[in-house]
């Protein structure tokens, strides 16, 4: 079976353009998480959908990020305008449900790493 | 802010010694608990979940979750080179993970 299939794995882009992240998690998992992980704040959880509806997004930065989840195969995460500071490596993960005890395991995809100039 | 503590690292041991990581979160409606293990340039991958007090262990890896003193750990046996990497605790009630510890075996 696949992984989790992320989409561009190496994005770089200069300051003010608009860049779009592309995930589509393992087929059946009902659950979908977006990652930043920086050298200084380690892996911060953005935002996180649970089939197809984003549950909490509090974790992201500011109006410039957003993110969909139109149908269960496919998410993006949208950063316009883009900044220097959001160079970092954005991971998609997938889970199978949230279940009664909590989360499950997630999933965790390659990797999208973007350096914005 | 929901909080995942993990012990500052790095940590280095020799090859065949054992490893402790240790994790504290301030959460007590956790439920689940998971350690990761991250090469260097990769995604991270899970090696253990834990749900209940008590020790689970999975050929080398034992982990251990106190909810009382909220506290998980994860200890490594007869510890490899291979096992270098940095491991990320992850408390599952709101989905945070721990800045993570980097292993070092040395040979």
């Amino acid at each position: 079976d696949a992984g989790v299939i992320q989409s561009p794995r190496h994005e770089v882009t200069e300051m003010g353009q608009e860049v779009t992240l592309r995930c589509k998690p393992i087929s059946g998992h009902n659950s979908l998480f977006w990652y930043r992980q920086t050298m200084m704040r380690g892996l911060e959880l953005l935002i996180y959908f649970n089939n197809n509806v984003p549950i909490d997004d509090s974790g992201m930065p500011e109006d410039r990020f957003s993110a969909k989840m139109p149908n269960a195969s496919f998410s993006t995460l949208k950063i316009q305008p883009s900044e220097p500071r959001d160079s970092a490596v954005y991971f998609c993960a997938s889970s199978p449900s949230l279940g009664l005890a909590g989360h499950n395991e997630q999933f965790f995809g390659p990797g999208t790493r973007l350096t914005v100039l | 802010q929901k909080e995942v503590e993990q012990n500052s690292g790095p940590l280095s041991v020799p090859e065949g010694a054992i490893a402790s990581l240790n994790c504290t979160y301030s959460d007590r409606g956790s439920q689940s608990f998971f350690w990761y293990r991250q090469y260097s340039g990769k995604s991270p991958e899970l090696i253990m979940s834990i749900y209940s007090n008590g020790d689970k262990e999975d050929g080398r890896f034992t982990a251990q979750l106190n909810k009382a003193s909220q506290y998980v750990s994860l200890l490594i046996r007869d510890s490899q080179p291979s096992d270098s990497a940095t491991y990320l605790c992850a408390v599952k009630g709101d989905m945070r993970f721990g800045a993570g510890t980097r292993l070092t075996v040395k040979p």
